[in-house]
């Protein structure tokens, strides 16, 4: 079974712009969760869709935001980017059903000029 | 929310030592406790999980302890090898949220020859 894949790898965008990162799980799972991983905050949880419905969310401003599509695919956006959002972002896959083990994708290096 | 707390944040170990891991969380209701290892520059990879039902579990030279009651989970590693040199997280969950992960800040195991 293929991993999960995110795109694209690397992104370089300045203050203001918006982004969009995508994540395709892995074949079969149906729940997609994002992360952001930086020096200073670790890992942390942004939100997670099933169903194309958004499940669980994190503690991050409006600005984060996602959808799920109809074949798992999700995508996630940031608008007004900052500084401070420069981060590897991280999407993992799940089965569906209780305590499912994550699987992460290699992320998405975004760097804010 | 829950709160993860992993010690210690960098660990050396000469090869064929044991290494352990400790985590401490704080919503007593958690129920599902993986463990992630990262080399440099790759993806969170899922190397051992435990549920709160089960006091212990082994893979190979890899075991996870739960004590539910101290709210202790730790990661033991037998035998280190050079390949085992990565950053080390642990994570938990709670019910109803188990693709909402939140993890511990790390630990960076060296093993040297």
């Amino acid at each position: 079974k293929a991993g999960v894949t995110q795109t694209p790898r690397y992104l370089i965008k300045t203050r203001g712009q918006q982004v969009t990162l995508s994540c395709s799980p892995i074949s079969g799972h149906r729940s997609v969760s994002w992360y952001q991983q930086t020096p200073g905050q670790g890992l942390q949880f942004l939100f997670e869709y099933f169903s194309e419905t958004q499940r669980n969310k994190g503690n991050f401003p409006g600005r984060f935001s996602g959808r799920q599509f109809s074949n798992s695919r999700s995508e996630m956006n940031v608008s007004t980017l900052e500084l401070g959002d420069s981060a590897l972002y991280l999407c993992a896959s799940s089965p569906t059903g209780p305590n499912q083990p994550q699987h992460f994708g290699d992320g998405t290096r975004l760097s804010i000029l | 929310g829950e709160n993860v707390e992993q010690h210690p944040s960098t660990l050396s170990v000469q090869e064929g030592d044991s290494a352990v891991i400790k985590c401490t969380y704080s919503d007593s209701a958690s129920n599902y406790f993986p463990w992630y290892k990262q080399e440099l520059g790759k993806r969170p990879q899922l190397i051992i999980d435990i549920r709160s039902n089960v006091g212990e579990k082994k893979d190979q030279r890899i075991a996870v302890t739960l004590n539910k009651t101290a709210k202790h989970f730790s990661l033991h590693i037998t035998e280190t090898q050079p390949e085992d040199s990565a950053v080390y997280f642990c994570a938990a969950s709670i019910p109803g949220t188990a693709s909402k992960l939140t993890f511990g800040t790390g630990t960076r195991l060296q093993v040297t020859l």
